[in-house]
C-alpha cells in the first residue's frame, strides 16, 4: 500500500539559510511524488513533481527535490530561505500505477518557519 | 485566467442543516476532487470524479453527496449527518491522458463552520 511521511511537522530556518525537508514514501509501484505548499488560508501550489524521468527534480521558487529509490525519499531542499518561503509543505505520492486512478496520498505536512 | 474557483470563501451553517459547496473549472480538466483539511492531518479525500456523470467515493464520504452534471462543475454537499463538518474544503482538477491523470491543481479552498 502507498503511503507518505513527513518527518518533521514543524522546522525553522533564519533567513538566508538552506531548508530540508524530508519526506519517506513507501509504494507498490514506481510511484510518482509531488511537493505541494500552502500558505495561510490559500489553495495548494505546486512545487515540483516526480515521474520517473531525471532524479533531481527543479522546481519554482528555487525549490529542488531529490528521488532515491534506495532510500525511499524525495527531500525538499532550498539553497536559501526567503521570508516569503514561510508555509506548510505537504509530500504527496500517488496511488495506482502510473497515478491511474489519481488519487493522492498527502503526508500530513511540515510546516515551516523563517526567522528574519 | 484558467483555473479553479470555489465560493464562497468562509461559510457559517447552524447544525442540521445541509450545506453546498461550489467548485467550477475552466482547465478542461476531466476529473475533480473534493478534499477535506483539519489542522493536522494533511488533505483526506471525500469524493472524486474521472468523468462527467460518474463519481467515486473517497476515504471519508459518509455525510458527503457531490454530483458531476457538467464537466466544469462538481458541487459538494455536506449533509446533517455529517459528524464534524467543520473544517478547511479544497476542490482539484486534474487532466487524463492515455488513462493516466496528472497533478491535480487546486482551488483556494472554502472554510466551512458549523455550530
Amino acid at each position: 500500500a502507498q503511503s507518505v511521511t513527513q518527518l518533521d511537522s514543524h522546522v525553522s530556518v533564519s533567513e538566508g539559510t538552506p531548508v530540508l525537508l524530508r519526506c519517506n514514501y513507501s509504494s507498490s509501484y514506481s510511484p510518482s511524488l509531488f511537493w505541494y505548499v500552502q500558505h495561510p488560508n490559500k489553495g495548494l501550489q505546486l512545487l515540483l513533481k516526480y515521474t520517473s524521468a531525471a532524479t533531481l527534480v527543479k522546481g519554482i521558487n528555487g525549490f529542488e527535490a531529490e528521488f532515491k529509490k534506495s532510500e525511499t525519499s524525495f527531500h525538499l531542499t532550498k539553497p536559501s530561505a526567503h521570508m516569503s518561503d514561510a508555509a506548510e509543505y505537504f509530500c504527496v505520492v500517488t496511488l495506482g500505477r502510473g497515478g491511474s486512478q489519481g488519487n493522492l496520498i498527502f503526508g500530513k505536512g511540515t510546516k515551516l518557519s523563517v526567522k528574519p | 485566467d484558467g483555473g479553479i474557483t470555489q465560493s464562497p470563501k468562509y461559510l457559517f451553517r447552524k447544525e442540521g442543516q445541509n450545506v453546498t459547496l461550489s467548485c467550477e473549472q475552466n482547465l478542461n480538466h476531466d476529473a475533480m476532487y473534493w478534499y477535506r483539511q483539519d489542522p493536522g492531518q494533511g488533505l483526506r479525500l471525500i469524493y472524486y470524479s474521472q468523468i462527467v456523470n460518474d463519481f467515486q467515493k473517497g476515504d471519508i464520504a459518509e455525510g458527503y453527496s457531490v454530483s458531476r452534471e457538467k464537466k466544469e462543475s462538481f458541487p459538494l454537499t455536506v449533509t446533517s449527518a455529517q459528524k464534524n463538518p467543520t473544517a478547511f474544503y479544497l476542490c482539484a482538477s486534474s487532466t487524463r491522458t492515455s488513462g493516466v491523470l496528472y497533478e491535480q491543481y487546486f482551488g483556494p479552498g472554502t472554510r466551512l463552520t458549523v455550530t
